[in-house]
């Protein structure tokens, strides 16, 4: 079974914090990604990767960045937290020959 | 714009009946389709894969694509108040290079409940 882990289920900081989301995957997938979730919205791309150390903007990257230094590990920055970047991030991985992503459980974030 | 449509309900039916959700998308060179079944405060779930015209069928589930119509469906037989879930419909709306290719488009979900 594919496993996909994320750091924290739920998080509460500041604003202006710098905020590290983690995300760790077992299956030696090449393909990870970061979206959030809200009411209304859906799911929106954030940023995702396609190998170690390359990245690509999703759909909203504005406010965020990312890292990938190992191939099972995805990490999602927000530089300096506002309130608007409260939210249910996820992260999703696949591996390089299907399109099936499998997501981890979610950081819920609020950022006060 | 590339697009995922469906309902957003909530679509109540009756335990035992068959629940059918829809989604339309926009793009005709869509070549992979999927439904995630999402619980309240969980993460989606992947429930169905599928890749040509036609029906396939997963115990309860049946997924439905039809390409010239850019439509895939999902029904569930024999409802039960487990599947009370929203639902999502994903699809690869990317050509085959490219930074789009790896992306997975989702509709908003239709939230389904299923009563006793």
């Amino acid at each position: 079974d594919v496993k996909v882990t994320q750091s924290s289920r739920y998080l509460v900081k500041r604003t202006g914090e710098k905020v590290f989301l983690e995300c760790v995957q077992d299956m030696d997938h090449e393909n990870m990604f970061w979206y959030r979730q809200d009411p209304g919205l859906g799911l929106r791309l954030i940023y995702f990767s396609y190998d170690v150390k390359m990245k690509e903007k999703g759909d909203i990257p504005e406010g965020y960045s990312v890292s990938r230094e190992k191939k099972e590990r995805f990490s999602l920055i927000l530089e300096s937290a506002s309130t608007n970047q409260t939210s249910m991030y996820l992260c999703a991985s696949r591996g390089h020959q299907s399109h099936e992503q499998f997501f981890g459980p979610g950081t819920r974030l609020t950022v006060l | 714009q590339k697009e995922v449509e469906q309902n957003s309900g909530p679509l109540s039916v009756p335990e035992g009946a068959i629940a059918s959700l829809n989604c339309t998308y926009s793009d005709r060179v869509s070549q992979s389709f999927f439904w995630y079944r999402q619980y309240s405060g969980k993460s989606p779930e992947l429930i169905m894969s599928i890749y040509s015209n036609g029906d396939k069928e997963d115990g309860r589930f049946t997924a439905q694509l039809n390409k010239a119509s850019q439509y895939v469906s999902l029904l569930i037989r024999d409802s039960q108040p487990s599947d009370s879930a929203t639902y999502l419909c994903a699809v690869n709306m990317g050509a085959y290079s490219g930074a789009g290719s790896y992306q997975l488009t989702f509709g908003k979900g239709t939230k389904l409940s299923v009563i006793p």
